[in-house]
């Protein structure tokens, strides 16, 4: 079957730097996105990987290793908002995407 | 950037009745939508993916008779939920593809749905 884990909850500090893990296993793989999602809220997208290696854009990368079926968001110069839950999503061969049950981040300050 | 207008964002209603959610593209053709519940803190579980002018394809377990899904044009997708119940009460998020074979995703607002 398709399955995706990530970590249930995470905690970190205020200006800190965490890393949230998501590994896969898919039948076929299209690319591997980052979401956002405040509670109460919609998703927003965060990154897209579909290629091995780092993306950066601004705080947050996002690493993509497709042999180990393994990407980890990496979230630097942590503020209160980002506070969130965080869903790895990967497109299957069929290009529909698998959810992750998401990560809960708790910032401390 | 690409936009993706739900409405209502919120909606309460008594047990028996009907209730229709709209999803529109505001400035892409989206020819594949997404909908999406959400339980709280649950991951989004895909409901049905809507396809223009077919019959929207259901997910294993979600009652199509319940959950009635129109795709009339390639802006605008409904979901009606039908003689709802208290344990429909949920976060309803619709989702509209951009572009073919990249899947990216433009997320509605949600509806919180509470039916009394």
């Amino acid at each position: 079957g398709q399955n995706i884990d990530q970590p249930t909850e995470m905690t970190a500090t205020e200006g800190a730097i965490v890393q949230i893990n998501c590994t896969y296993q898919t039948s076929g793989f299209n690319g591997l996105f980052w979401y956002q999602q405040h509670a109460g809220e919609a998703p927003t997208f965060l990154s897209y990987n579909v290629l091995d290696g780092l993306e950066e854009k601004g705080r947050f990368s996002s690493f993509l290793s497709r042999s180990k079926g393994y990407s980890y968001l990496l979230l630097k110069e942590l503020q209160m908002k980002d506070s969130a839950s965080y869903l790895c999503a990967v497109t299957d061969s069929n290009y529909q995407l698998i959810w992750g049950a998401g990560t809960k981040l708790i910032i401390k300050p | 950037g690409a936009v993706v207008s739900q409405h209502p964002s919120r909606v309460i209603c008594k047990s028996g009745t009907s209730v229709k959610i709209e999803c529109r593209s505001l400035d892409f053709q989206a020819t594949t939508m997404f909908w999406y519940r959400q339980f709280p803190k649950q991951s989004l579980m895909l409901m049905a993916t809507s396809n223009e002018g077919s019959k929207a394809t259901y997910e294993q377990g979600v009652e199509k008779d319940k959950f009635l899904i129109n795709h009339a044009s390639l802006t605008l997708s409904t979901l009606t939920v039908t003689s709802a119940h208290p344990e429909d009460s949920s976060f309803y998020i619709c989702s509209a593809r951009d572009g073919y074979g990249v899947v990216t995703l433009h997320f509605g607002n949600g509806t919180r749905l509470t039916v009394t």
